[in-house]
C-alpha cells in the first residue's frame, strides 16, 4: 500500500491565524481525502481533493475555510483559515489507488490545538 | 443514508481476553474496512472485508453482507491493542466514494 506523510505532525496556533497541512504519497493514487476529527468523535470528510480542479466539499465544509490543493497525483494541501478553538481537531488526509478502489489508507495526521 | 452502528462503544479487557466487535449496517455496501486508532491518532487498516472471514495473526474479522453485519475477533489481547476500533463502509450507491463511519469501539487492555 502507498506511504502517506503529512506534515505538521503537530502544531499549537492562535486563533485569527491559519494553518496549511501538507499531505505526500510515495505512489500515484486515484483518489485523495481530507478528514476531521473532532475530540472524541469518529471521522468527518472535509472533502475531496481533486487533482488540477476544484475541491468537492461536504455539507458544512466551505472553501473559504478550508481551501484544498492538489497539484498532481501524489501531494495535497488543506489550509484551515483563521481558526478559532472549535477547530481544534485531528486532520487526516487518505487516499485510494488504483488498484484497490475503494479501499482507502490514512495517513499518521496532523494534530491541532488552537488557543 | 446507510446507518453504521458498532458495538459494544467501549470495552474493559485484561491482557489475554479475548473479545468481539460488531458492526451492523442497514443496507447493502460495497466495501467494509475496519481500522485501529492508537492513543497517538494513526489510523491503521485491519481488514479489508466486503464479505467472508480473513485473519491476520490475533485478529480475525468476518462480514456477513447479506445480513449486514460485520464482526471483528480479537484473540489474547494485548495493552497494544489498545484504542478505537472503527468501521467504515462504502454504500452501494453510484460511484460515491464517501466512506459513512461508526461510531467506534474504545478499547482498553489492562495488564
Amino acid at each position: 500500500s502507498a506511504v502517506i506523510s503529512q506534515k505538521p505532525s503537530r502544531d499549537i496556533c492562535q486563533r485569527g491565524t491559519s494553518l496549511t497541512i501538507q499531505c505526500q504519497v510515495d505512489s500515484q493514487v486515484t483518489m485523495m481525502f481530507w478528514y476531521r476529527q473532532q475530540p472524541g468523535q469518529s471521522l468527518t470528510l472535509i472533502a475531496t481533493a481533486n487533482q488540477g480542479s476544484e475541491a468537492t466539499y461536504e455539507s458544512g465544509f466551505v472553501i473559504d475555510k478550508f481551501p484544498i490543493s492538489r497539484p498532481n497525483l501524489t501531494f495535497s494541501t488543506l489550509t484551515v483559515s483563521n481558526m478559532s478553538p472549535e477547530d481544534s481537531s485531528i486532520y487526516l488526509c487518505s487516499v485510494e489507488e488504483y488498484n484497490a478502489v475503494g479501499e482507502q489508507y490514512f495517513g499518521p495526521g496532523t494534530r491541532l490545538t488552537v488557543t | 443514508g446507510i446507518q453504521v452502528e458498532q458495538s459494544p462503544p467501549d470495552l474493559i479487557l485484561q491482557e489475554g481476553a479475548n473479545s468481539t466487535l460488531r458492526c451492523n449496517f442497514s443496507d447493502s455496501v460495497n466495501n467494509l474496512q475496519w481500522f485501529h486508532q492508537n492513543p497517538w491518532g494513526q489510523l491503521i487498516n485491519l481488514f479489508y472485508i466486503p464479505s467472508g472471514t480473513k485473519q491476520n495473526g490475533r485478529l480475525s474479522a468476518t462480514t456477513v453482507a447479506t445480513e449486514r453485519y460485520s464482526l471483528l475477533y480479537i484473540s489474547s489481547s494485548q495493552t497494544t491493542d489498545s484504542g478505537v476500533y472503527f468501521c467504515a463502509v462504502l454504500p452501494n450507491a453510484g460511484n460515491n466514494r464517501k466512506l459513512i463511519w461508526g461510531l467506534g469501539t474504545s478499547l482498553a487492555v489492562n495488564p
